[in-house]
């Protein structure tokens, strides 16, 4: 069964400096990866997402992520934060059966 | 976010009630779908539709019943309420079956089952 990992309940960062936020995952084939964020009282937005091709994918609002194989992660990332950025961030892996498995979710904090 | 809208967007019940949450997509979409989220958990598939005329069981079915009334509409039905179902339940679609499609999200209804 596919599965997503978010090591990290709560990421803590200054703004401007950059910020990455964790995810691993396991599949059986292929891995079709998305990154999505929640804003206060709003449901998810997606930024964006690894099919095939290069393995840094640049999305919305600045973010961009990096599939790695061999290690089994897409780290989301942003060279500089902003407070905005503050949100609730989710992985999530499509499965065969073309549905969403979604990690637990990661809370940014960026501090002023 | 405004082309799925769920109402109610809050809603207090007591155990035993039944309960209906509804959802309306303009995207045109064949996909439907209903989350629930609980902290630290994800969210979870509770039941999906793949057009009119289908409709699967998610992870975590039990207690729930949907309705597919049109394209447009995905109802997510709790017979008798219990409180373990207090959660933020989303609805959400997607255009189809291509691996890359993306799902858009509803603004959620938090449910409160006292």
């Amino acid at each position: 069964a596919q599965s997503v990992a978010q090591p990290e309940d709560q990421v803590n960062v200054a703004e401007g400096n950059p910020l990455t936020v964790k995810c691993t995952y396991s599949v059986s084939g292929n891995p079709y990866l998305f990154w999505y964020v929640q804003y206060p009282n709003r449901g998810l937005q997606f930024l964006l997402k690894y099919i095939t091709g290069d393995n840094l994918v640049k999305g919305s609002y600045g973010f961009e992520a990096e599939f790695n194989k061999s290690q089994t992660s897409f780290h989301l990332k942003k060279p500089s934060a902003l407070v905005s950025d503050s949100a609730l961030y989710f992985c999530a892996v499509r499965d065969y059966g073309q549905n969403f498995v979604f990690g637990p979710g990661t809370r940014l904090s960026v501090l002023p | 976010d405004a082309d799925v809208t769920q109402t109610p967007r809050n809603r207090i019940t007591k155990t035993g009630k039944r309960i209906m949450l509804e959802c309306s997509q303009t995207k045109g979409h064949d996909r439907m779908y209903w989350y629930r989220q609980d902290p630290g958990l994800g969210l979870r598939l509770i039941y999906y539709s793949f057009d009119v005329k289908d409709i699967n069981k998610g992870e975590i079915s039990d207690g729930y019943s949907v309705s597919r009334q049109a394209q447009a509409k995905f109802s997510l039905s709790l017979e008798s309420a219990i409180p373990n179902q207090t959660a933020l339940y989303f609805c959400a679609t997607s255009a189809g079956t291509h691996v890359g499609e993306t799902q858009y999200f509803g603004p959620g209804t938090r449910l409160l089952v006292l």
